[in-house]
Formats: C-alpha cells, sequence, structure tokens
C-alpha cells in the first residue's frame, strides 16, 4: 500500500522569504499523480500544485515550485516570496491511476506560519 | 453550483444519535469522494461514487457508515449509533471524471462533526 509522509508538522518563514516543505512516499507504482494542498483555518482545502509522476521537469505555479525526485520517492514544495496569506496547513498527496478509485493518501500535513 | 458545498458546517450530537451530512458537488462532476479528517491527521479515504453507485467503499471503518447519491449529484453520508470517536470533520470532494491524469478533486469546506 502507497503511503506519504511529511515529517515537519510545523514550519516558519519571515514574509518575502522562502520555504521548502518536505514530503516522501512509498509506492511500488512506476505511474502516479503527486499534489500540494493548502488548507487554511476556513477548513477548504485548495489545490496549490501537481505534478505527474511521469513528467521529469518541475511543476511550477507562480511562486510554487516542487522538486519532484523520482527515484528518492521526494516531493517537496517550495514557496517564494512568502506572504501572510500563504499561512496555513499543506498537505501532500498521492493518486494511483492504478487503482480504480482515484482516492488521494494524504500526507499528516505541515503548518506553515508566516512572520511578519 | 460554483464549488462544493456541504452542510451542515457544525454538527453536535449525542453518543448513541444518528447523523446525516450533505454534500452538493460541482455541477456536472460525476466523480464524488467523502474523507474523514481527524484532528492533527490528513483526510483519510471513505467512499468513492462513479454516478449513482459507489463505486469503491472500502474506507468505511464500519457498518454504522452509509453513503448514498440516488440521482448522481447530492451525496448523503449517514452515521448510526454514533461514538465519541467519530467526532471529526467529514471532508467531500467531486471531481469532472474520476479518471484520467487531468482529473483534479474540489474539495468543500467540511463538516465538523462532534460526538458528546
Amino acid at each position: 500500500a502507497q503511503t506519504v509522509t511529511q515529517s515537519q508538522p510545523e514550519m516558519s518563514v519571515q514574509e518575502a522569504e522562502t520555504v521548502t516543505l518536505s514530503c516522501t512516499y512509498d509506492t511500488s507504482e512506476s505511474d502516479y499523480y503527486l499534489f500540494w494542498y493548502k488548507q487554511p483555518p476556513s477548513r477548504q482545502m485548495i489545490l496549490v500544485i501537481r505534478q505527474e509522476a511521469y513528467k521529469q521537469q518541475n511543476a511550477t505555479e507562480n511562486r510554487f515550485s516542487v522538486n519532484f525526485q523520482k527515484a528518492a520517492k521526494s516531493f517537496s514544495l517550495k514557496i517564494s516570496d512568502s506572504q501572510l496569506g500563504d499561512a496555513a496547513m499543506y498537505f501532500c498527496a498521492y493518486r494511483s491511476p492504478t487503482s480504480g478509485t482515484y482516492k488521494y493518501i494524504f500526507g499528516t500535513g505541515t503548518r506553515l506560519k508566516v512572520l511578519a | 453550483g460554483a464549488g462544493v458545498s456541504q452542510t451542515p458546517s457544525n454538527k453536535v450530537t449525542e453518543k448513541g444519535k444518528y447523523v446525516e451530512l450533505r454534500c452538493d458537488p460541482i455541477s456536472g462532476h460525476t466523480a464524488l469522494y467523502w474523507y474523514r479528517q481527524s484532528l492533527g491527521q490528513g483526510p483519510e479515504f471513505l467512499i468513492y461514487f462513479q454516478g449513482t453507485g459507489a463505486a469503491d467503499d472500502s474506507g468505511l471503518p464500519n457498518d454504522r457508515f452509509f453513503a448514498v447519491r440516488p440521482e448522481g449529484s447530492v451525496s448523503t453520508l449517514k452515521i448510526q449509533r454514533t461514538e465519541r470517536g467519530d467526532s471529526a470533520v467529514y471532508l467531500c470532494a467531486s471531481s469532472r471524471t474520476g479518471t484520467g491524469p487531468t482529473d483534479t478533486q474540489y474539495f468543500g469546506p467540511g463538516t465538523r462533526l462532534t460526538v458528546l
């Protein structure tokens, strides 16, 4: 079974600085999808960025980028020019294209604090 | 609708009572998912609907939990004989097809269930 591990329960970053959130996963599949979701206090999960495992190029979305290391099964999220609105829980998620249900497997999350 | 909505936002009940949680997915989305998020944890998969049918209910913890989606849109998660351990945030998500590499799940704000 696939597992997702986020080893940083909490991270802090100064406004305008850069922070990296870590995520590792375990799978025997060669094709899969990885996601970072943001969950603010409103509880609504918001998609930040996604990566398909067959793509070697790291995904980027404005200030958000990933460092995808397939061999190491690592999928970290880099947030550049951090803003106060980035403060939230961040969840890494794995999705298998072969399970038939496309359910997400989530990590335990990292709480990001942004300091003014 | 514009996004996934869930009602009620909060539900407090007593041990042993029956509760129903409602999810209105994005209009036209055929796939619908329920997740449970316990305090300090990431969301855990409960059940997946493709249209009206439950394609995967492997995440339901026991037979006290049941979900329906009779017309392929709105879904109701039903919990019988609630226990204190059922206290959690119940998240609903929908996606356009449930298949394919670009299919993305969009989440609702969740229902916080508290069992006293």
